[in-house]
């Protein structure tokens, strides 16, 4: 159980547009889930906090218009990186909370390489 | 604000040797903490956590942590080290309050090469 899926698991996109990232918990409803980036041979750097049916919480100096979340179901958060340049290329990787019952234990996907040519 | 350090990058053992894996953190309550495994290109596997009680976790694959209040350290430990536990390593500390439940703050991560 407790099995989170991300989709594509990789994606290389040209320069000015834009790529949408799917984050799934396939076997348990999430309250929230999580977004981290990852750079290479770095530590994830959480991006953002998305709960379902509301606005997502951005990290300081993430950029809101540039990293759009939408948490619109309790199984389904989307990432949309927009007008995506070179710099945006990383690893993305999306984590679910179950919420109480689930003691405070994150599940994570297996991660998205995104590849901005 | 908290903060977890791992002060080795990368970490070298031979196959059977054994394994310490030193982490650090900064928290102004009693923290929970998590440690994770990372194969290249792949997610995060749980290996094991503290939230409160025994100090001293028993995790998957042999591992195991011990949380030290004093020392603020929850070093990850494996007596005997596998070939395929060659990945890198992630300590991380997660928040207990508010609406930030299940926000973690990860450390720079350890790589574990093994040596056969």
């Amino acid at each position: 159980g407790a099995v989170v899926s991300q989709h594509p698991s990789r994606v290389i996109c040209k320069s000015g547009t834009s790529v949408k990232i799917e984050c799934r918990s396939l076997d348990f409803q999430a309250t929230t889930m999580f977004w981290y980036r990852q750079f290479p041979k770095q530590s994830l750097m959480l991006m953002a906090t998305s709960n379902e049916g509301s606005k997502a919480t951005y990290e300081q100096g993430v950029e809101k218009d540039k990293f759009l979340i939408n948490h619109a179901s309790l199984t389904l958060s989307t990432l949309t990186v927009t007008s995506a340049h070179p710099e945006d290329s990383s690893f993305y990787i999306c984590s679910a909370y179950p919420g109480t019952g689930s003691s405070y234990e994150q599940y994570f996907g297996p991660g998205t390489r995104l590849t901005v040519t | 604000a908290q903060s977890v350090t791992q002060p080795d990058i990368h970490i070298t053992v031979s196959e059977g040797a054994s394994l310490e894996l030193r982490c650090n953190y900064s928290y102004g309550a009693t923290p929970y903490l998590f440690w994770y495994v990372q194969s290249p290109g792949q997610g995060l596997q749980l290996l094991l956590k503290y939230f409160s009680g025994d100090t001293l976790v028993q995790g998957i694959k042999g591992f195991e942590a011990e949380f030290k209040r004093s020392q603020s350290s929850f070093n990850l430990r494996k007596p005997s080290v596998h070939w395929s536990d060659a990945a890198e390593y992630f300590c991380a500390v997660g928040e207990r309050s508010g609406t930030s439940y299940g926000k973690l703050t990860f450390g720079q991560g350890t790589i574990l090469t093994v040596h056969p």
